[in-house]
């Protein structure tokens, strides 16, 4: 099972910043927070990744709260291509699996 | 195009029909996954190798199920005696695996429809 909590849905206006949320309160201290989306009929698109900092690169920001059970993306000034589903997956880096372990996530919708 | 490439992109066969697809990592990606994912369901983990070895192994992926990367580059998924159940998206994806927490890039996958 997925290790997180996602709405199912969202909407937000063109132009205006996307903030998603996902809780993951029972993550480990070596686990990381990956973002994906995935837009209908391509594979998943990484998006970003954190262990504990904050981090930003040109899709987005990653906020993650201070004790790491909850983090938030944010699309700074959506479009209409960023209409998709965002996925939240959490994964450890020592040992363990491999796999990244996918919830329903968040339907984004972009409105013009 | 560097990305992931999974090739054919649909492949429509009918049951019983054994089915191969074919995925190339990112160069110098030396760990890649497969994955399934089904109409309103997100990806499932279904294998991984690091380089030609196969490391982990779904439940999901049942003896009909085959993969192999017999040179640590492209990869191979077969699925014998198809069934109606094993109409899905095959996705790949492939990491570099020197940085543990580097994350797996995901090619466009291979729609399979089972007639």
């Amino acid at each position: 099972d997925a290790k997180t909590t996602q709405p199912p849905s969202m909407d937000c206006a063109e132009g205006r910043a996307a903030n998603l949320p996902c809780n993951h309160s029972t993550i480990s201290g070596n686990e990381y927070v990956y973002w994906y989306r995935q837009i209908h009929s391509q594979g998943p698109q990484y998006i970003i990744h954190g262990l504990k900092n904050n981090e930003t690169n040109e899709m987005a920001s990653l906020i993650i709260t201070e004790d790491r059970k909850s983090s938030t993306l944010i699309l700074p000034h959506a479009t209409l291509r960023d209409t998709a589903v965002y996925y939240c997956i959490v994964r450890g880096s020592q040992g363990g699996s491999e796999k990244l372990v996918f919830g329903k996530g968040t339907k984004l919708t972009v409105n013009p | 195009d560097t990305g992931v490439s999974q090739d054919p992109r649909h492949k429509i066969t009918k049951r019983g029909q054994n089915v191969t697809f074919r995925c190339d990592p990112i160069s110098e990606h030396n760990r890649l996954y497969w994955y399934r994912q089904t109409l309103g369901q997100g990806p499932e983990f279904l294998t991984y190798f690091q380089n030609e070895a196969q490391l982990e192994k779904s439940r999901l992926l049942s003896d009909r199920f085959s993969a192999e990367r017999p040179k640590g580059s492209f990869s191979t998924l077969e699925i014998q005696r198809t069934e109606q159940g094993d109409s899905a998206m095959y996705l790949c994806a492939s990491s570099l695996g020197r940085v543990s927490h580097q994350p797996q890039h995901f090619g466009d996958g291979t729609r399979l429809s089972i007639l």
